[in-house]
């Protein structure tokens, strides 16, 4: 069964302050690893596609890692600010088909 | 250009009650998703439109889950006799093809009573 974990399901950190969000994925065959970003009362924004033979990719200060053989993906957000506060979910789409199968999301909070 | 609109955003209804949800995709999107987002849980898939093909409903929950899109247009989402559990935000995205990146409507946010 594809499955996707996110840990942890809410994070609080200071302004200006680093962090790093955690994804764990089972889906089989894979094809792709997103992260987007939800505002509260708003829908998710894809963040970054990230394919099997990517390690790395970045889009300003959100850094994405994929380890295709653990199967682990992070997200770090460097440098936070108040408007980083929201929900980061994860989505992995496997090989094949169009369905992706989406984590519960990591709650982020950023305080000035 | 617009993205992808959805209406109501929110709504109240009696348990027992019909209703309908409304996608407006961004224009030439061919395909087009519906997602249920339950408080605390991750997107589910509900059903999947793809230009003039038979859709994938594969995860609709029950029967009384329906969805129409005419050609690569709006789309409506159907649920008859509402049930509590029904209550979340139904989530729409379309994208130019079904492997692109997905652009997600704001959501309609149902509470059935």
């Amino acid at each position: 069964k594809n499955q996707v974990e996110q840990s942890p399901q809410s994070l609080i950190i200071l302004e200006g302050k680093n962090c790093t969000l955690q994804c764990n994925y089972t889906v089989s065959p894979f094809s792709n690893l997103r992260w987007y970003k939800q505002d509260t009362g708003r829908g998710p924004v894809s963040l970054t596609i990230m394919t099997f033979s990517e390690n790395t990719k970045s889009n300003g200060r959100y850094t994405a890692t994929l380890d295709a053989d653990t199967k682990q993906s992070s997200l770090h957000i460097t440098a936070s600010q108040l408007s980083d506060s929201a929900s980061y979910i994860c989505a992995s789409y496997p090989g094949g088909s169009y369905i992706p199968t989406f984590g519960r999301g990591t709650s982020l909070i950023v305080h000035p | 250009g617009a993205g992808v609109s959805q209406s109501p955003s929110n709504k109240v209804t009696e348990k027992g009650k019909d209703v309908e949800l409304r996608c407006d995709p961004i224009s030439g999107h061919t395909a087009l998703y519906w997602y249920r987002q339950r408080l605390g849980q991750g997107l589910e898939f509900l059903i999947y439109f793809q230009g003039n093909s038979a859709p994938d409903k594969s995860g609709l929950p029950s029967d009384r889950f329906s969805a129409e899109r005419t050609g690569e247009s709006v789309s409506t989402l159907t649920i008859q006799r509402t049930q509590q559990e029904d209550s979340a935000v139904y989530l729409c995205a379309s994208s130019p093809t079904s492997r692109e990146t997905q652009y997600f409507g704001p959501g309609t946010r149902l509470l059935v009573l």
